[in-house]
């Protein structure tokens, strides 16, 4: 019964340090979604893939790149790693149609230095 | 991009209060609203999912009601308790861009025994 799993739940980096956090899940949903969250922002939808090899950016991508090899894990990339990219990072996912209800995983807390 | 938009931005209230909060969205183009509860150190969990004009869903002492042609949804909280205490987040699907949903900055709610 894992939902939706990220990994790694916490993350130090140096600024200009590269890495990818990982987003799996096992309920077979078409619809995958990364989000950032900031104190005062609320929750901003950075990249979202609506199933396998197909994805697209929102509101917030610059910085970010995403794939969707299969329809399980919609890894999140970060290239050249910003302060201003420190941010705790949900990934969600639902059933096809807008009125799935999304499902999250448990955050990860990046800080980068 | 959907511009979702909740009021108040926080809220104080004694147990036993009910209190109602708001989300407003474009009328047009809407296909989606959903309502999620956040709590502190802990991942945003679904509440109501609602597509039609007048859906009215609940949950326990948590309700909801929909007006898509206004663009409004409100959710209702009869007889706070402390565990109550959360952000309530709304979040909108618009148009043909099922796979992307936009959430609101969140109510926060604090219950005071």
């Amino acid at each position: 019964n894992a939902g939706v799993t990220q990994t790694p739940k916490f993350q130090v980096l140096k600024t200009g340090q590269s890495m990818t956090l990982q987003c799996a899940q096992d309920m077979n949903h078409e619809y995958m979604s990364w989000y950032r969250q900031d104190p005062g922002m609320g929750l901003r939808l950075i990249h979202y893939s609506v199933g396998a090899g197909i994805t697209d950016q929102g509101e917030v991508p610059n910085g970010y790149n995403v794939s969707r090899s299969t329809t399980e894990d919609f890894p999140l990339r970060l290239l050249s790693a910003a302060p201003s990219q420190t941010s705790v990072y949900f990934c969600a996912s639902r059933g096809e149609g807008g009125n799935q209800p999304q499902h999250f995983g448990d955050g990860t807390r990046l800080s980068i230095l | 991009i959907l511009n979702v938009e909740q009021s108040p931005q926080s809220l104080h209230v004694q147990e036993g209060d009910s209190t109602n909060f708001t989300c407003s969205f474009p009328s047009s183009n809407f296909y989606a609203l959903h309502w999620y509860r956040w709590e502190t150190a802990k991942s945003p969990e679904a509440l109501f999912v609602m597509t039609l004009n007048g859906d009215e869903k609940k949950k326990g002492r948590i309700s909801a009601t929909l007006n898509t042609k206004e663009g409004y949804s409100y959710l209702y909280i009869k007889g706070s308790q402390p565990e109550d205490s959360a952000t309530y987040l709304c979040a909108g699907a618009g148009g043909t861009s099922y796979g992307k949903l936009t959430f609101g900055q969140g109510t926060i709610l604090t219950v005071h025994p």
